[in-house]
């Protein structure tokens, strides 16, 4: 079994801070780890994944997220904030061993302030 | 470029009504995915094709649900006797490959009410 949480169902920072959007996982296999981003009314557009390498992954939009194997944890980070970013954050696991079945996170709301 | 589109994006049916929902992938797309979504949620799996085989359902909430994707292109999700409790978006996902580090793109989804 495979399972995802986001430990906050809401983050607010203020324009040009760094934020951080939590994710914690649990998978049998090796995780294969994505972020996606839904504005309303939208589906999901894909920011990230790490897959295997380098522990920080770099996306769209100035995202970046960080694995963590011992913490099992996959965090989202932006190093400055835009009221742009206000959006729904969903954290994904996938099996590497499985190409379908992935569970999603219930998602963080985040929402900038200027 | 074109994305995944998926129609209707509205539905409205009454409880015991059969409804159909399609999706047609982005061009060349060897993975399908259907997800449910329930509001305040995430995407929930149903079920999964590689070109026409359906690899995984598992996710699929009982036997009144069905989908199918016969040439390996639109796929098309069928629920039957629909009840109350099958209100949700429905979001359909396309990948280019069949391995699991690719990932997903997804349409706007058809936001499905059953009276």
């Amino acid at each position: 079994a495979q399972s995802v949480a986001q430990p906050e169902d809401q983050v607010n920072v203020a324009e040009g801070n760094p934020l951080t959007v939590k994710c914690t996982y649990s998978v049998s296999g090796n995780p294969y780890l994505f972020w996606y981003v839904q504005y309303p009314n939208r589906g999901l557009q894909f920011l990230l994944k790490y897959i295997t390498g380098d522990n920080l992954v770099k996306g769209s939009y100035g995202f970046e997220a960080e694995f963590n194997k011992s913490q099992t944890s996959f965090h989202l980070k932006k190093p400055s904030a835009l009221v742009s970013d206000s959006a729904l954050y969903f954290c994904a696991v996938r099996d590497g061993a499985n190409a379908g079945k992935s569970t999603f996170g219930d998602g963080t709301t985040l929402t900038v302030k200027p | 470029g074109a994305g995944v589109s998926q129609s209707p994006r509205y539905k409205v049916a009454k409880r015991g009504q059969d409804v159909a929902l399609r999706c047609d992938p982005i061009s060349g797309h060897v993975s399908l995915f259907w997800y449910q979504q329930a509001l305040g949620q995430g995407p929930e799996f149903l079920t999964y094709f590689q070109n026409e085989a359906q690899l995984d359902k598992s996710g699929l909430p009982s036997d009144r649900f069905f989908a199918e994707r016969p040439e390996g292109s639109v796929s098309t999700l069928k629920i039957q006797r629909t009840q109350q409790e099958d209100s949700a978006v429905y979001l359909c996902a396309s990948s280019l490959g069949g391995i699991s580090n690719q990932p997903q793109h997804f349409g706007d989804g058809t936001r499905l009410s059953i009276l």
